[in-house]
């Protein structure tokens, strides 16, 4: 089936700094999709991108969507303690366009150090 | 915007009884609703799809007469899990599509002794 890796796995930062994170998958997706999952809850949508080559800013994260439509990343500028949590990338599976059947990735964990 | 809610939010139960958990849609309609599976600090698994008035389609490797899926209105899905054994332990997350995405629902968090 479909997989997307995602890296890095966990990332320990200050408040203030920047992060970046990115998902990479051997086939294509037509819909990269970036959520953020806090402890003991479900995952909350932050960002869809629908077309490659786009870019898409959500305060402050930024995702892009890959121009083979192969990979996509993530930026979270000017971190804060409440960025905490675990971020997936997903994407409808076998490339449609349904938002129900989702392939996620591994997911990275975020930790911010005040 | 659009909410999911699932119920219960956690459940402990013994060895070889079933648990239900419940998904419901509260704000809209919704035909499929989605079931997914997740272990601590890993990614989600789509577990099954559940459609409104007909059977669920189970991904390859789900049983589907350990996870029994109804969904017997447009807002309510629900998720038995007969006969639960330890490993059946687990963060069970349902959700459902609306126009632009697909909204998540709280999690349960089901432990078996």
């Amino acid at each position: 089936g479909q997989q997307l890796n995602q890296s890095p796995q966990s990332m320990f930062i200050q408040e203030g700094e920047d992060v970046s994170m990115n998902c990479t998958s051997s086939s294509i997706f037509n819909t990269w999709l970036w959520y953020k999952q806090d402890p003991g809850e479900g995952p909350v949508l932050l960002i869809a991108l629908y077309k490659a080559g786009e870019l898409t800013s959500n305060g402050r994260l930024t995702a892009q969507f890959g121009i083979t439509r192969k990979d996509s990343f993530l930026n979270i500028s000017a971190s804060i303690p409440s960025d905490v949590g675990i971020y997936f990338c997903a994407g409808p599976n076998a490339g449609g366009t349904s938002y129900g059947k989702l392939t996620f990735g591994q997911g990275t964990i975020l930790t911010v150090h005040p | 915007g659009a909410v999911v809610s699932q119920h219960p939010s956690r459940v402990i139960c013994k060895s070889g009884t079933s648990v239900k958990i419940e998904c419901r849609s509260l704000d809209f309609q919704a035909t499929t609703m989605f079931w997914y599976r997740q272990f601590p600090k890993k990614s989600l698994m789509l577990m099954a799809t559940s459609n409104e008035g007909s059977k669920a389609t189970y991904e390859q490797g789900v049983e589907k007469d350990k996870f029994l899926i109804n969904h017997a209105s447009l807002t309510l899905s629900t998720l038995t899990v007969t006969s639960a054994h330890p490993e059946d332990s687990s963060f069970y997350i349902c959700s459902a599509t609306g126009y632009t995405e697909a909204f998540f629902g709280q999690g349960t968090r089901l432990t078996v002794v």
